[in-house]
C-alpha cells in the first residue's frame, strides 16, 4: 500500500504571502496525484488533478507540481478564503488504490 | 449543475446495519467510477470504496471495510448505495459520494453515521 505523508501538519502563513504544502509517496505513484481543500463543515473540493492541472474554477494562484513521490502544491497571495485544510491523494486505477494524506491545516499567521 | 445528495446517516449500534444512498443529477451512476470516502470527526480522509463504470460494474474494497460493507447502484434510479453490515465504534464519521478518476469531484454535502450503543 502506498503511504502518503504531508508536511508540515500545520503552516502559518499571512495573507498575501505565499504558501508552499508537500506531500510525499512512499513508492512511486507517477502524475496520479490530486489536491483537495476542506473548509469546516464542508465536502473536500478538487483543486489539482494529474499532479499540475488545475480542476474546472480554481484559481491560478494554485499551482501544482511534482512526479513520482515528491509533490507540492504552491498558494501564491493568500486570501483569507484560502486557509482551510489541504490534503493531496494518489490515485491507481488499478490495482484500485486511492490513499489521502493526513492533511495539512493552513492557518492565518 | 452536477450534483450529488447522501442520505441515510443515522445513530445505529455496533453490530448493526445501515444503508447509505447517493443521488446523483447531472451526471450518470453507471458511466462513471464512483466512490465512497469516510472522515471520522476530527480525523482525515479515507477511502472507502469504488464501483467501476459499466454493465459489469466491478467493485473494491479498502481492508478496514472489506467483507462488511458493499457498493452497489440502481441504474433506473441514478443512485449509489453503501449497505454497512457489522458496523463498529470505528465506522463512525462522515461518508461522501464522489465521481472518481483523475481526481474525486464533485463530492456530495455528506452523511453522518454514529455507530454507539
Amino acid at each position: 500500500e502506498v503511504v502518503m505523508t504531508q508536511s508540515p501538519a500545520t503552516l502559518s502563513v499571512s495573507p498575501g504571502e505565499r504558501a508552499t504544502l508537500s506531500c510525499r509517496a512512499s513508492h512511486s505513484v507517477n502524475s496520479n496525484l490530486a489536491w483537495y481543500q476542506q473548509k469546516p463543515g464542508q465536502a473536500p473540493r478538487l483543486l489539482i488533478y494529474a499532479a499540475s492541472m488545475r480542476a474546472t474554477g480554481i484559481s491560478a494562484r494554485f499551482i501544482g507540481s511534482g512526479s513520482g513521490t515528491e509533490f507540492t502544491l504552491t498558494i501564491s497571495s493568500l486570501q483569507s478564503e484560502d486557509f482551510a485544510v489541504y490534503y493531496c491523494q494518489q490515485y491507481n486505477n488499478w490495482p484500485p488504490s486511492y490513499t489521502f494524506g493526513q492533511g495539512t491545516k493552513l492557518e492565518i499567521k | 449543475e452536477v450534483q450529488l445528495v447522501e442520505t441515510g446517516g443515522g445513530l445505529v449500534q455496533p453490530g448493526g446495519s445501515l444503508r447509505l444512498s447517493c443521488a446523483a443529477s447531472g451526471l450518470t451512476v453507471s458511466s462513471n467510477y464512483m466512490s465512497w470516502v469516510r472522515q471520522a470527526p476530527g480525523k482525515g480522509l479515507e477511502w472507502v470504496s469504488i464501483i467501476h463504470a459499466g454493465s459489469g460494474g466491478t467493485t473494491f474494497y479498502a481492508e478496514s471495510v472489506k467483507g462488511r460493507f458493499t457498493i452497489s447502484r440502481d441504474d433506473s434510479k441514478n443512485t449509489l448505495y453503501l449497505q454497512m453490515n457489522s458496523l463498529r465504534a470505528e465506522d463512525t464519521a462522515v461518508y461522501y459520494c464522489a465521481r472518481s478518476g483523475t481526481g474525486f469531484d464533485p463530492w456530495g454535502q455528506g452523511t453522518l453515521v454514529t455507530v454507539s450503543s
